[in-house]
Formats: C-alpha cells, structure tokens, sequence
C-alpha cells in the first residue's frame, strides 16, 4: 500500500460531461502529481503542486483543471469529456523534492461513452 | 525534447532466471533516473532510483545500471519469481526540468514456472 488513495476506483459517464477526481497523499508529503495513462500513449504527465501552488505543467489540456487545497488533497476536474480522454488517471505523491520518489495511487480508471 | 525508450515491449523469462531490462534516453542532461514497476490493476512502484554521478546502484535482488556514454539505463532482477511479472517503467528527470518525471512506454515482463 503506497498511502495514496484516490477516488473514485471506476467512473463510467457520457461525452460532454464533467467529472472530478480525487487523491490524497501520504501523510507528510506535500507534492501532489497527476499523470494520465492511456494504451497508446503511456504514463503522460498532467501537473504538480507543492504545498497548495502549482508547480509543474506538462502535456494537460485547457478541458483540464487542477487544484490542491489547504489539507493538501488535490481534485483532477475533467469537463467537456471526449471518447479520447478514456483512461486510468494516476495521483502520486512525494516529498517534494527533486529526487524524492513517487509514491502513486492505485488510479481511476475512467471511460467516456 | 527528452524522450525515454525500453528497446523490447515484452520480455518472458524462466523463474528462477535472471532478467535485464533495458532502456535508453535521448536527454544528457538527466542526471536522476528511476525504475517503477507496475502489476496489474495497481499504480507504479517505486524500484530503485540512480543517480548520474553512479554507474551502478544495487537493491533487493535489483541491480541497475547506467552508462551514460551511450544513454543507456538497465534494471536487473536476480532469480526472476512469479511475483516480478509486471510492466517495468524507466523514467529520467533532466536537470532543465527539476519535476516533470518522464516514463517510457513500459516492458512486460512474464515469469515462466
């Protein structure tokens, strides 16, 4: 058990609607990352937050929005869902710095009919 | 850009033998590298981690590698069990970018009884 949990385990819903996902970290780290792994395209890396701010972007789209909040869970909200964005979704966490390890959640797998 | 590869999608080896991993990296400016291993249904775990200023780094049964003169990282796993069949994830942090870790697409490996 890596110590993050993240929620829901599964979500099912439709093109054009919105959904929020949820992680929180270990206890004690203050990193929050979130990476998209799909078939085809591998682990993609979405954003980061340390400590309630946004560290790092990479490859997420505008539909895509992210935030950490003071108790240091973060919400991944996806809106305007397309069949593409089908996919597990991953929260990891860390100590923050450089070389401090990823510790990830078990995911949420999500498809988009 | 950087860009992290494993030269064999899938790789079957006999229990009890010893298995190498291999993949390569386009960036010379990395200098962290980690090995996550993935098993079905569950998020990445962190294997072992090395840093540029090493060219071997030895765990729990995993030994890996690095020759930075041709960008090559390799993860091995003495006396292969059931319990190591999994995807094998190498990723790299470039110093350019202190937190965006980058995956490549991840080896199969099977273990034979």
């Amino acid at each position: 058990d890596s110590g993050v949990t993240q929620t829901p385990k599964h979500l099912i819903t439709a093109t054009g609607q919105r959904v929020t996902l949820r992680c929180s970290p270990r206890s004690g780290d203050l990193s929050v990352y979130w990476y998209q792994q799909s078939l085809d395209q591998g682990l993609q890396f979405l954003i980061q937050y340390y400590n309630g701010e946004e560290r790092a972007k990479g490859n997420i789209l505008e539909r895509f929005s992210a935030q950490q909040f003071p108790d240091l869970h973060s919400e991944l909200n996806l809106s305007s869902l397309e069949l593409g964005d089908s996919a597990l979704y991953f929260c990891a966490s860390s100590a923050g710095q450089r070389s401090s390890p990823l510790h990830f959640g078990n995911g949420t797998r999500l498809t988009v009919t | 850009g950087e860009s992290v590869g494993l030269h064999l999608p899938t790789l079957s080896v006999q229990e009890g033998d010893n298995s190498i991993i291999n993949c390569a990296y386009s960036n010379s400016a990395s200098d962290y590298f980690i090995w996550y291993k993935q098993e079905s249904g569950k998020g990445p775990q962190f294997i072992i981690d090395i840093r540029s200023n090493m060219d071997k780094r030895q765990g729990q049964r995993v030994t890996v590698l690095l020759n930075k003169t041709v960008k090559h990282l390799s993860l091995q796993i003495a006396a292969t069990q059931p319990g190591d069949s999994a995807v094998y994830f190498c990723a790299e942090i470039p110093r350019s970018n202190d937190y965006k870790l980058s995956f490549g697409a991840g080896t199969t490996v099977t273990v034979r009884a």
